[in-house]
């Protein structure tokens, strides 16, 4: 089965550091962009970071620049997320999900999402 | 400045259709988007890519009763058919070089 499963959620105080995973399987990792995207507690998705298939790019919202760290191990089919400096605005369900590869090219949507992990930072 | 705007709400009677609409912001009409659909308490699962051109390109196991389409800047999404597993949020989502934007999301109800 083609899934993505997040994990490594949980309860941090301000300042803290979490660090999530998303264990990938029924496709082989290292051909994708890969993501993450978040949703606070009734809100929207917004999305968090891109990692390039070899990890030689990376990309952040405003955000989280210089506190997150997306990071990548195609030989375990794994993709994880530094969280450093958590604030309680960052307070919200983070999604995996997979950018598909359409030719020569990789445009920058979703076609699979996992089914997220819950973080939440508060004292 | 790359903008995504969605109705907050849309509603429709069990089997009717509803026509879902994201609009991009001027000057970026060409950009094509994708829709991606969160059923109550789940994760998002991707619905189609919708190309300015109308074309689109369906995710596995979408059902027939989904439809994408385009006009100038607005992309749609026509359900037709309503079933009450169709109650969700619609998200829009499109993108530019090192950036992926969210619509604020379509809350559809079935009557």
């Amino acid at each position: 089965e083609v899934q993505l499963v997040e994990s490594g959620g949980g309860l941090v105080q301000p300042g803290g550091s979490l660090r999530l995973s998303c264990a990938a399987s029924g496709f082989t990792l290292s051909r994708s962009w890969m993501s993450w995207v978040r949703q606070a507690p009734g809100k929207g998705l917004e999305w968090v970071a891109n990692i390039k298939e070899d990890a030689s790019e990376k990309y952040y919202v405003d955000s989280v620049k210089g506190r997150f760290t997306i990071s990548r191990d195609n030989a375990k089919n794994s993709l994880y997320l530094q969280m450093d400096s958590l604030r309680p605005e960052d307070t919200a369900v983070y999604y995996c999900a997979r950018i598909p590869r359409l030719g020569e090219s990789s445009p920058w949507y979703f076609d699979l999402w996992g089914r997220g992990t819950l973080v939440t930072v508060s004292s | 400045q790359l903008v995504l705007t969605q109705s907050p709400s849309a509603s429709a009677s069990l089997g009717a259709s509803v026509k879902l609409t994201c609009t991009l912001s001027s000057g970026h009409s060409s950009y094509a988007i994708a829709w991606h659909q969160q059923q109550p308490e789940k994760g998002p699962r991707f619905l189609m890519k919708v190309n300015s051109d109308g074309s689109h390109i369906k995710g596995g196991e979408i059902p027939d009763r989904f439809s994408g389409s385009s006009s100038g800047a607005e992309r749609y999404l026509t359900i037709s058919s309503l079933q009450s597993e169709d109650e969700a949020d619609y998200y829009c989502q499109t993108w530019a070089t090192g950036i992926v934007l969210f619509g604020g999301g379509t809350k559809v109800t079935v009557l």
